[in-house]
């Protein structure tokens, strides 16, 4: 079964809008982490924000921010303002002891950011 | 240099050749990882090393032969790989505690090596 599951392949944005980029995970574990990471064109993945499970609050980091609704399992990244420089893929990863404390990531979701 | 840093940045090789990729960080961490990122597919965890000890093989190839000769540099020496192999080969460091403490330790990535095997 599929541990993370990424919904949108691609998603467009027009410039300066909000975007929310979708991401669901399957887990039996109570302490676990979620992180989003963006990677550009030229293959490097960026860190981007981190969720524990247990974090009462919803992360955020300029402007991303991390909508978790653990009773749903999801954890949608949100980018306010969109830029031109935001076009890349992101990745929805978890972190569990039951996936042997290992990052387990989505299948990404490529992001276009429109002018 | 900070960060982490992986040459070449692309690489073309025949099915017989033997090459050799090549991961740096200057983080301070104790784990290093290798991961390959192929077209329409999630990120696949090859190896993890943890204090120069192998701790993860997740079913590799012995085609794929990974060497950590210390914690700040790790290699994946190639051998008789297919065009099936041709990827985005990513190196990924942290700083690795065990048990829940662990669990927020976010993996930097280097730019990764674009492997196309002919």
């Amino acid at each position: 079964a599929q541990k993370i599951t990424q919904t949108q392949p691609g998603m467009f944005v027009q410039e300066k809008e909000a975007v929310t980029l979708d991401c669901t995970y399957d887990t039996s574990d109570q302490s676990y982490g979620l992180f989003w990471y963006k990677q550009p064109s030229s293959g490097e993945m960026i860190f981007l924000i981190y969720q524990g499970s247990y974090d009462e609050q919803n992360a955020t980091e300029g402007r991303y921010s991390l909508n978790f609704q653990k009773a749903r399992k999801s954890a949608n990244l949100v980018i306010s303002a969109s830029q031109l420089g935001d076009s890349a893929m992101y990745f929805c990863a978890m972190r569990g002891m039951e996936y042997g404390n290992k990052l387990v990531f989505g299948a990404g979701t490529i992001l276009r950011v429109k002018s | 240099e900070t960060g982490v840093t992986q040459t070449p940045r692309h690489l073309v090789m025949g099915m017989t050749n033997k090459k050799s990729l090549k991961c740096e960080q200057h983080l301070g961490h104790n784990a290093m990882y290798w991961y390959k990122q192929s077209a329409k597919k999630p990120l696949e965890l090859m190896f993890v090393y943890n204090f120069k000890e192998q701790t993860e093989n997740n079913s590799v190839p012995s085609r794929f032969s990974p060497e950590c000769p210390n914690s700040s540099h790790l290699f994946l020496h190639l051998h008789t790989l297919q065009p099936e192999d041709s990827a985005l080969y990513l190196c990924a460091s942290s700083h690795l505690v065990p048990g829940l403490a662990g669990l927020y330790n976010e993996q930097f990535f280097g730019p990764g090596t674009r492997l196309t095997v002919l």
